[in-house]
């Protein structure tokens, strides 16, 4: 079974700051890792995702990953915060296959403070 | 290209009515997901269905939900005799058909907001 741990139900950094959201993951087959964002009263919008080859993976709005299979790791991370980087971020786990359901983490809410 | 669209985006309902939850993929796309969001939690999957079919309903609750995806139409989520438990946000996703390899992305709706009085 998979499952993913963010740490951090709620993570506040201010303007132009690093941000840094942890997410770990279980799983017993090589998976595929996302990042997710959500503004209040939306959908999930998809802001990347490490499926083969390069680790270092790169989204949109500045915002990057890192799968590390040693720590089972896949956090996110931006250089500098913006005010409208405000949100809910999910990390998301799904077996290395075509069409499987995702798992996600509880979440991370993320403020930004000017 | 419309996005995954669904409606209502909210709907209220008392304990013991019938809620529908219609979800319309993308078009082009074959295969639908529905998940549940809780306050305070993050999305569970509930039912995954391709055309006329239930390919995997392990998230579902084992009474008063069920879910469909006819040959014609959007996919349905019925969940009779609402209980305020039931108050959750609803996301239906799609995804295109089957690749021989790689990930096919799930494209997520807006969700319909449900809340049981």
């Amino acid at each position: 079974a998979q499952s993913v741990t963010q740490l951090g139900s709620h993570v506040s950094v201010s303007e132009g700051a690093l941000v840094l959201l942890r997410c770990n993951y279980s799983s017993s087959v090589p998976p595929y890792l996302f990042w997710y964002v959500q503004y209040p009263n939306q959908g999930l919008q998809l802001l990347l995702k490490y499926t083969t080859g390069a680790t270092l993976v790169k989204g949109i709005n500045g915002f990057e990953a890192e799968f590390k299979k040693s720590e089972t790791s896949f956090h996110l991370t931006k250089p500098s915060a913006h005010m409208s980087d405000a949100a809910e971020y999910f990390c998301a786990v799904s077996e290395n296959s075509g069409n499987t359901p995702l798992v996600f983490g509880k979440g991370t809410r993320l403020s930004v403070i000017a | 290209n419309a996005g995954v669209m669904q409606n209502p985006r909210h709907l209220v309902r008392r304990r013991g009515q019938e809620a529908r939850l219609r979800c319309s993929p993308m078009k082009g796309h074959s295969h639908v997901y529905w998940y549940r969001q809780l306050p305070e939690e993050g999305l569970k999957f509930m039912v995954y269905l391709q055309k006329e079919n239930i390919i995997d309903e392990s998230g579902m609750p084992k009474e008063r939900f069920s879910a469909e995806f006819p040959k014609e139409g959007p996919s349905i989520l019925r969940i009779q005799q609402v209980v305020r438990g039931d108050s959750a946000a609803y996301f239906c996703a799609s995804s295109p058909p089957e690749r021989t390899s790689g990930y096919n992305e799930q494209f997520f709706g807006p969700g319909t907001r449900l809340t049981v009085l």
